[in-house]
């Protein structure tokens, strides 16, 4: 079975500092992996996915991941962070199957210190 | 363009009563659905999910149950609320291609039992 697991339920950065958040995955087959974000009371927004194409993958709102196959991990990362980062995220894989289910990890509290 | 409407937003019912959560999407045909329930402080937990029209699969046995009457159509239905049920409920669709596994996901209902 799959799983994902991020590292750290939160995370607080000063504004313009690196953003550096933890995700490790568990896959029998070569995964599909997702960043998803979401702010309070809304639905997920999907950041970026990863889907076997380059190992480093660019997203929205200056957001990237990189895949390391030999260390099971897809950690997203922004150079600077910004007050409207300040939001829960989500790493999530997927099972591939006929229902392309995912799975998510328990999520990331990022904040933003001014 | 494809989006997808999810309703209540909110909604507080009392133990005992009946839910009725609707999900549609527009602008695509034969998607997979899904319902996913988000917990206070915890992850995305997968309830139904959904690859054509009266095709539901359950992931988790509880007190709730899901339909799909029309192509596009989810529902999210309990005869009997309890407390347990309180959350943040979230539909999703996907396509049903590999190339593109990633989820969309509605702007959720915030389920309040009482």
């Amino acid at each position: 079975a799959q799983s994902v697991t991020q590292l750290g339920s939160h995370v607080s950065v000063s504004e313009g500092a690196l953003v550096l958040l933890r995700c490790n995955y568990s896959s029998s087959v070569p995964p599909y992996l997702f960043w998803y974000v979401q702010y309070p009371n809304q639905g997920l927004q999907l950041l970026l996915k990863y889907t076997s194409a380059a190992t480093l993958v660019k997203g929205i709102n200056g957001f990237e991941a990189e895949f390391k196959k030999s260390e099971t991990s897809f950690h997203l990362t922004k150079p600077s962070a910004h007050m409207s980062d300040a939001a829960e995220y989500f790493c999530a894989v997927s099972d591939l199957g006929g229902a392309q289910k995912l799975v998510f990890g328990q999520g990331t509290r990022l904040t933003i210190n001014p | 363009s494809q989006t997808i409407h999810q309703w209540p937003a909110t909604l507080v019912q009392p133990v005992g009563s009946p839910l009725s959560l609707e999900c549609t999407v527009e602008g695509t045909s034969n998607p997979n659905l899904y319902w996913y329930r988000q917990a206070a402080g915890r992850g995305l937990q997968l309830l139904f999910y959904s690859v054509g029209i009266g095709q539901i699969s359950s992931e988790v046995p509880q007190n709730l149950s899901a339909s799909r009457p029309q192509d596009r159509q989810f529902i999210l239905s309990s005869k009997k609320l309890l407390l347990s049920d309180s959350g943040f409920y979230l539909c999703a669709w996907s396509r049903t291609t590999v190339e593109f596994p990633e989820a969309f996901f509605g702007q959720g209902t915030r389920l309040t039992v009482v």
